[in-house]
């Protein structure tokens, strides 16, 4: 079974500072997909960024990068020049490839920023 | 994006009642919807996922006679609690995907139901 895996359930940075928020992830399929969720707390999931597992090259959405190490099944979440509305729960998700697969979701980060 | 509304947002039902979760596709079609509920301050988990057409497939530990899922059509999903307890009391969220190459699941708002 696949496990999805988030090693801090706390994380703090100050407004336009960096911060790396972690996850790996145990599977035995060569292609899935790897995912990090916005909930901010309203409650409504929002899609952060997305990776492709067969695509070597980090994907990059503005001030939002990944990190992936395909050998390591690790999949960090790089949030630079933090802004307040960046405040919120980060879930890293796991998927199969194939068509209507089922998401898995690690446990989550809290995000919180600072002035 | 495509987009999902869920309703109601809140709900407060008595025990003993049915409360009834709607989940739609507004402007693409969803083969394939997922239910999940999610306690304070933890992850979403999966409770059964739901195919147009077809009868849903309950994860391990999910009571499918409590948690009735219908796929009626290819916007709509829905949940119901049945002879709902406190215990039940939780956030449910619903996703939906398209039958396509698709990688992205589209949320719902997700409904907070309340039994008291």
């Amino acid at each position: 079974a696949q496990t999805v895996t988030q090693s801090q359930p706390e994380m703090s940075v100050q407004e336009a500072e960096t911060v790396t928020l972690s996850c790996t992830y145990d599977t035995s399929e060569s292609d899935y997909y790897l995912f990090w969720y916005k909930q901010p707390p309203s409650r409504q999931m929002i899609l952060v960024i997305r990776q492709e597992a067969y695509k070597q090259q980090n994907a990059t959405e503005n001030r939002f990068s990944v990190n992936f190490q395909k050998a390591a099944k690790s999949f960090s979440l790089k949030i630079s020049d933090s802004q307040l509305g960046d405040a919120a729960m980060y879930f890293c998700a796991y998927r199969p490839a194939g068509t209507a697969s089922k998401l898995t979701f690690g446990t989550g980060t809290r995000l919180q920023v600072t002035l | 994006g495509a987009v999902v509304s869920q309703h109601p947002s809140r709900v407060i039902c008595k025990s003993g009642t049915s409360v009834k979760i709607e989940c739609r596709s507004l402007d693409f079609q969803a083969t394939t919807m997922f239910w999940y509920r999610q306690f304070p301050k933890q992850s979403l988990m999966l409770m059964a996922t739901s195919n147009e057409g077809s009868k849903a497939t309950y994860e391990q530990g999910v009571e499918k006679d409590k948690f009735l899922i219908n796929h009626a059509s290819l916007t709509l999903s829905t949940l119901t609690v049945t002879s709902a307890h406190p215990e039940d009391s939780s956030f449910y969220i619903c996703s939906a995907v398209t039958g396509g190459e698709s990688t992205e699941a589209f949320f719902g708002q997700g409904t907070r139901l309340t039994v008291v």
